[in-house]
């Protein structure tokens, strides 16, 4: 089955600066990879996605990269700010894998990112 | 904009136990999921449902467990005999038929805020 590995852990910044988070997982029928914010208590929330047939996506001060070859994909956060502290999730699914889209969203650890201001 | 929703937001139950736990997915989507994350760990897949019938399903996902849409609207989780181990948050979520436009959201799982199980 699919295995997620999510590095680093923690991850402490400086408001104003950028914070990557890295992920690499291991099976060539992923397709389909989001990143999840999930603050204290609450449920995850997806903040950016790629599908495997593009390398790189951005949306405002978020972006994903993803190396298909290499099997790893990037968390980019530019000019953090206080309120992104928060656990962020990056997952792996095939969903359009063998005719059948059910999916399964496989985790990684998560990282817990604290911005201070 | 449309939410999933769980109920109860906290269960507490004695080992042996069995507990319902209930989903409302949105309303127009056709796969549904739980989920369960240990305090302070990754979320992990516990099974799918499509059709009115289990797609996959995990190791965690043994007998003690079964899924259930008894009818149009509700999705529910049963644990027959919980054990302390199961004490987590589960997590409901559910999909629209899967797209492949790119843009960021059209594949989202909605997850529900989750049912707080503790086992004592």
């Amino acid at each position: 089955g699919e295995n997620v590995e999510q590095h680093p852990s923690t991850l402490s910044v400086q408001e104003g600066d950028s914070a990557v988070i890295k992920c690499t997982y291991s099976d060539s029928a992923s397709n389909y990879f989001p990143w999840y914010k999930q603050e204290l208590g609450k449920r995850p929330q997806l903040i950016i996605d790629i599908r495997s047939n593009v390398g790189e996506k951005k949306d405002q001060r978020i972006a994903v990269t993803l190396n298909k070859t290499a099997k790893h994909f990037s968390l980019h956060i530019t000019e953090t700010q206080p309120e992104d502290s928060a656990v962020y999730f990056c997952a792996a699914e095939a969903i359009w894998a063998g005719g059948t889209s059910y999916g399964k969203l496989t985790f990684g650890q998560g990282t817990i990112l604290t911005v201070h201001p | 904009e449309p939410e999933v929703t769980q109920t109860p937001s906290h269960q507490v139950t004695q080992m042996g136990q069995e507990v319902i736990l209930r989903c409302v997915p949105i309303s127009n989507h056709l796969y549904f999921y739980w989920y369960r994350q240990i305090l302070g760990q990754k979320v992990e897949f516990l099974v799918s449902f499509y059709n009115n019938e289990i797609s996959e399903k995990s190791e965690i996902f043994d007998d003690q467990f079964s899924v259930e849409r008894p009818d149009g609207s509700n999705f529910t989780l049963k644990i027959r005999s919980t054990k302390l181990e199961d004490s987590a948050m589960y997590f409901c979520a559910s999909r629209d038929i899967p797209r492949t436009s790119g843009r960021v959201g059209d594949n989202e799982q909605f997850f529900g805020p989750g049912t707080r199980l503790t086992v004592l």
